[in-house]
């Protein structure tokens, strides 16, 4: 099974601030990863598959990077709604397993 | 508009079955994968289950194997999930997702709004 490690656990930032999210696999998913963002009481949602698409729907100000084993969620500038907990997901390799999560607070 | 409507939660003992359904509008059902994904209170996601298009293929995490069955019926647009011998690590809210695209991708969009399920005595 493969492994997928996110840091931070949390993060605390402002309000127009940068956020990096880091997501580790414990062998390759070549580009096969997806980041979600689960706002408070909400169903999670798709932002950037194939891990440096962006959804249908996404903003601009997030943008994926990575291949293989480490990959990047990019948050520009934190916007009151992008508070939340970010989750990354591969499915390179049955079964499909998702990361711990890193969630976003409001500093 | 795409919906996902979960049902069939609820409280069950130990050792107990609970059937899952999930209903699909706003978009061909039959053309599209569907999974599982559950969520413990407080925890992170966990991929439990996915279904091919026609049903012919299964997927099942291995804390699930044996125990859940998924299914569908295309002809009523609804997808399911058979859960027996239930145990308290099953607790969790139980969420129906699509893939992304008809082409099969294994990423998920969009998800249902949940089902909560508690196993407790």
């Amino acid at each position: 099974e493969i492994v997928l490690t996110q840091s931070p656990a949390s993060l605390s930032l402002s309000p127009g601030e940068r956020a990096t999210l880091s997501c580790r696999a414990s062998q390759s998913v070549r580009s096969y990863l997806a980041w979600y963002q689960q706002r408070p009481g909400q169903a999670p949602r798709l932002l950037v598959y194939d891990a440096s698409n962006r959804a249908t729907g996404t903003p601009a100000r997030f943008s994926g990077s990575g291949s293989g084993t480490d990959f990047t969620l990019t948050i520009s500038s934190l916007e009151p709604e992008d508070f939340a907990v970010y989750y990354c997901q591969q499915r390179s390799i049955w079964p499909l397993t998702f990361g711990g999560g890193t969630k976003v607070e409001i500093k | 508009e795409v919906q996902l409507v979960e049902s069939g939660g609820g409280l069950v003992q130990p050792g107990g079955s609970l059937r899952l359904s999930c209903a699909a509008s706003g978009f061909t059902f039959s053309t599209y994968v569907m999974s599982w994904v559950r969520q413990a209170p407080g925890k992170g996601l966990e991929w439990v289950s996915t279904i091919s298009i026609s049903g012919g293929n299964t997927y099942y995490a291995d804390s699930v194997k044996g125990r859940f069955t998924i299914s569908r019926d295309n002809s009523k647009n609804t997808l399911y999930l058979q859960m027996n011998s239930l145990g308290a690590e099953d607790t969790a809210l139980y969420y129906c997702a699509r893939d992304r695209i008809t082409v099969t991708t294994y990423f998920f969009d969009p998800w249902g709004q949940g089902t909560l399920v508690t196993v407790s005595s």
